[in-house]
């Protein structure tokens, strides 16, 4: 089966940086997807990796290795802001290019 | 700007009875989905239509049907709420269901059901 692993939650502090890692298990792979989502709101798109290896946006990077099935993202200079639900998602041919989605890492950031 | 709008944001409907949500997009996209999210889990995909074509997830209970008359609307219907429908549904468009193209979400519609 088709299966994507993400920690519950995790806890960091403002300012500091914070590394959330996502492992899949999934044929056909087509590109992993990032996305945010604050409690009660709908997910936003952070990040897109289809190669292997690391894409920086801002705060932001994502990195991908396919041959072991993992990505991470990684979240510098934290905000208060940034606590939210951070998912993971992995688009492949086998289910017709849809997404597979992970259920979310909890990012609690404390003064 | 370019959006995806979903009405009602929230709805309350009575077991039994039926209900249907609108979703609609003024980014020209393809693709429209639908998703079932319930708390601290994973959206669950029940049916998207890339243009006119219409794909049901094979778990997608039947009491949830789906009507896309044109490019910019979409509507979940269920025909039955239960108590377990209970739930947050997202709707989310894309240029193209491959490539670098992202999904885009709208606020979604928390339904309750009592």
């Amino acid at each position: 089966g088709q299966n994507i692993d993400q920690p519950t939650e995790m806890t960091a502090t403002e300012g500091a940086i914070v590394q959330i890692n996502c492992t899949y298990q999934t044929s056909g792979f087509n590109g992993l997807f990032w996305y945010q989502q604050h409690a009660g709101e709908a997910p936003t798109f952070l990040s897109y990796n289809v190669l292997d290896g690391l894409e920086e946006k801002g705060r932001f990077s994502s990195f991908l290795s396919r041959s072991k099935g993992y990505s991470y993202l990684l979240l510098k200079e934290l905000q208060m802001k940034d606590s939210a639900s951070y998912l993971c998602a992995v688009r492949t041919m086998d289910s017709n290019y849809q997404l597979i989605w992970g259920a979310g890492t909890k990012l609690i950031i404390k003064p | 700007d370019a959006m995806v709008i979903q009405n009602p944001r929230y709805q309350v409907t009575q077991f039994g009875k039926p209900v249907t949500l609108s979703c609609s997009q003024t980014l020209n996209h393809n693709v429209m989905y639908w998703y079932q999210q319930k708390s601290s889990q994973a959206p669950k995909l029940l049916f998207h239509y890339y243009d006119k074509d219409f794909n049901n997830e094979a778990d997608t209970p039947d009491n949830f049907q789906s009507r896309r008359p044109n490019t910019s609307f979409c509507f979940l219907d269920i025909r039955s709420p239960g108590l377990g429908d209970a739930a947050m549904y997202l709707c989310a468009t894309s240029r193209d269901p491959a490539g670098a193209n992202e999904q885009f979400f709208g606020p979604g519609t928390r339904l309750t059901v009592l």
